[in-house]
């Protein structure tokens, strides 16, 4: 059974700094994984999805790295904003089309 | 374009009571995700439909919990004589090839 693992749980730092924000996943054999944020009372935001066969994805502030091989994926967020706290969630796809399995998800405060 | 949306946003009833929550997925997505987000037990996989496949319903964590697609688009779970258990935020999700799209959610308080 596919296990999720997110690290930190939670995370607060000031504003401008750079941060990485762990997951690691059990069973290598994915399709892709997706970060998600997640405001309080809100629905999920796709950030950035991996595919299986792709070591890493950018938009704008984040990058996303994936090693399916050790079963490690990292979010990296750039001079970091109060409006980046939030809860950011991996999860991982299994076969294409199939259910998402999640992590736990990194609480983050950014501080002005 | 109009996201997902699911309605309706917040239900408080009482328990034994049965309740349907709905989801609107976004227009000519073929899947549609059921997710329940509880407080200890993070994000959840309720059930899937794809296409006119058979759901995959393997993520139902009991008979009261039934879920239905009407023409391919919207979705209604159903949950038969509510427990304080299924208290939670209940989240719809659609795609057409892999990335999920995911609506607000409807919060669920069984008192």
């Amino acid at each position: 059974k596919q296990e999720v693992t997110q690290i930190p749980a939670a995370l607060s730092v000031p504003e401008g700094e750079n941060l990485v924000l762990n997951c690691s996943f059990t069973d290598s054999a994915i399709y892709n994984l997706q970060w998600f944020r997640q405001d309080p009372g809100k629905g999920l935001t796709s950030l950035l999805l991996i595919q299986s066969s792709q070591r890493e994805q950018t938009s704008g502030r984040l990058n996303a790295s994936l090693d399916k091989s050790s079963g490690r994926s990292t979010l990296y967020i750039a001079a970091s904003q109060p409006g980046d706290s939030a809860t950011y969630l991996c999860a991982v796809e299994e076969t294409s089309g199939s259910r998402l399995t999640f992590g736990e998800g990194t609480q983050l405060t950014v501080n002005p | 374009g109009a996201g997902v949306s699911q309605s309706p946003s917040n239900k408080v009833t009482e328990k034994g009571k049965d309740v349907e929550l709905r989801c609107d997925p976004i227009s000519g997505h073929t899947a549609l995700y059921w997710y329940r987000q509880s407080l200890g037990q993070g994000l959840e996989f309720l059930i899937y439909f794809q296409g006119n496949s058979a759901p995959d319903k393997s993520g139902l964590p009991s008979d009261r919990f039934s879920a239905e697609r009407t023409g391919g688009s919207v979705s209604t779970l159903t949950i038969q004589r509510t427990q304080q258990e299924d208290s939670a935020v209940y989240l719809c999700a659609s795609s057409l090839f892999s990335e999920q799209y995911f609506g607000p959610g409807t919060r669920l308080t069984v008192t």
